[in-house]
């Protein structure tokens, strides 16, 4: 069973498009991370949110943790080349040594 | 400052054989863990450890083997190679547990035959 439901799994756009990514569960987490990974690459971290209802952007990026803390989304204002990429959440639940769960990933190719 | 740093990149092993994935990190971080990376199925815990001398077993550990005799280091051993571990495989250490960033190294690609 995977705990942490990623999609579109695969979305490929034109540049300057807007777009959004959604990862969903049925488990509550204490915090929601997401990483982009480039090919031959290990994922580099984006963001961390941790509170219900969150909304954090890190330029064109806009990333928001649900008020339930099951979900997340992840948008992008005005796509470019340079956001191509594997998009993987990963939460993690309650406890010093709790495990960090990762979804299946969202592989985004925005076209010149 | 290096961060993660996996040895070797690439490796190309006979079905039974045996190998040492080594991963070091320089920040000093507690935790410590081994993933691997398959087509369609994301990152899957291998193993991970949460301070010199411990380790536990994650989601996949059938067929590996790991040991933390000091923070920096935490070798991923392969006993008997087989088909099935074609994989890439990423090392990551984070500061405390889970919650806190996670980082990776660049990876090793292992091929088995």
């Amino acid at each position: 069973t995977q705990l942490l439901e990623q999609s579109p799994q695969f979305l490929s756009i034109q540049e300057g498009e807007n777009l959004t990514v959604y990862c969903n569960s049925s488990s509550v987490f204490s915090s929601l991370q997401w990483y982009r990974q480039e090919p031959g690459e290990g994922p580099v971290l984006l963001v961390t949110v941790v509170t219900g209802g969150e909304v954090k952007k890190l330029k064109r990026l806009t990333f928001q943790f649900g008020d339930a803390r099951k979900d997340s989304s992840l948008h992008i204002t005005a796509a470019q080349p340079g956001d191509t990429g594997l998009y993987l959440c990963a939460g993690a639940k309650a406890g010093a040594n709790s495990k960090l769960t990762f979804g299946k990933g969202i592989t985004l190719s925005v076209r010149p | 400052n290096a961060g993660v740093t996996q040895t070797p990149k690439f490796q190309v092993l006979k079905t039974g054989q045996s190998m040492t994935l080594q991963c070091a990190q320089d920040m000093n971080h507690e935790y410590m863990s081994w993933y691997r990376q398959d087509p369609g199925m994301g990152l899957r815990l291998i193993h991970y450890s949460v301070g010199a001398g411990i380790t536990d077993q994650g989601e996949v550990p059938n067929g590996y083997n790991v040991s933390r005799s000091t923070t920096e280091d935490f070798p991923l051993r392969l006993l008997s190679a087989a088909p099935s571990q074609t994989s890439v495989y990423f090392c990551a250490s984070s500061y405390q547990g889970q919650g806190t960033e996670a980082f990776f190294g660049q990876g090793t690609r292992l091929t088995v035959v």
